[in-house]
């Protein structure tokens, strides 16, 4: 079946440090890969996305682009904030369903 | 444009009873989508549904139900309330399924005691 692989965490970053957030899949078919972000006591908010090889998702500063051969979805920013600071999450569908599969997420957070 | 209005945010129920959840998806969206959310499982699929059918479903046991009304809001419902069930229930909405964006409803935080 589906998977999603993150790396683990929490990750703790000093304000205005680089950001990279491992992501790797196995997905049956071609999926579309996103990143959705969670603030405390919030549900999940579609951060970026890609739908095919190569595509490259940005969203408030933050990229990811879609690497078909090494089946990977590495979310970054160049220079974080204190307000970066939540729980994030990859996640793919393939096929003809809506049915999200997750990673299990990990925790940012940004000192001043 | 309003968002995924589920309701309520917040319930405490004991082991035993049932509870129903309910979500109101962005207006227009027709195929609404459950999640699970739990610090040990992370997010886990329930079901979907689309023009008030179920069109896929989780592996999750039959106490966990749902439905979909002809104006596309959703209701889920858990029966027999166990410990485990605790959680926070997330409630998604899209246009029409397929390989379309979720967007995401705040969640109803539900422990069991």
């Amino acid at each position: 079946g589906d998977s999603v692989t993150q790396m683990e965490g929490p990750v703790t970053l000093s304000e205005e440090a680089f950001l990279t957030i491992n992501c790797t899949y196995t997905a049956t078919g071609y999926p579309s890969l996103f990143w959705y972000v969670q603030y405390p006591g919030e549900g999940l908010q579609l951060l970026l996305k890609a739908t095919k090889a190569d595509d490259k998702g940005s969203n408030k500063g933050f990229e990811a682009t879609y690497r078909k051969e090494t089946t990977s979805f590495h979310l970054e920013k160049g220079s974080v904030q204190v307000s970066d600071s939540a729980v994030y999450f990859c996640a793919l569908i393939t096929g003809a369903n809506s049915k999200l599969t997750f990673g299990k997420g990990i925790t940012l957070s940004v000192r001043p | 444009k309003a968002g995924v209005t589920q309701t309520p945010r917040y319930l405490i129920k004991t082991r035993g009873q049932q509870v129903t959840l309910s979500c109101s998806p962005i207006s227009g969206h027709r195929s609404v989508s459950w999640y699970q959310q739990t610090p040990g499982q992370g997010l886990q699929f329930l079901f979907e549904y689309f023009s008030e059918t179920q069109r896929n479903k989780g592996n999750f046991p039959g106490r966990f139900s749902g439905r979909q009304f002809s104006n596309s809001r959703s209701e889920m419902n858990v029966s027999t309330l166990e410990l485990g069930d605790s959680a926070l229930y997330l409630c998604a909405s899209s246009l029409a399924g397929e390989k379309n964006i979720q967007y995401f409803g705040a969640g109803t935080r539900l422990s069991v005691l």
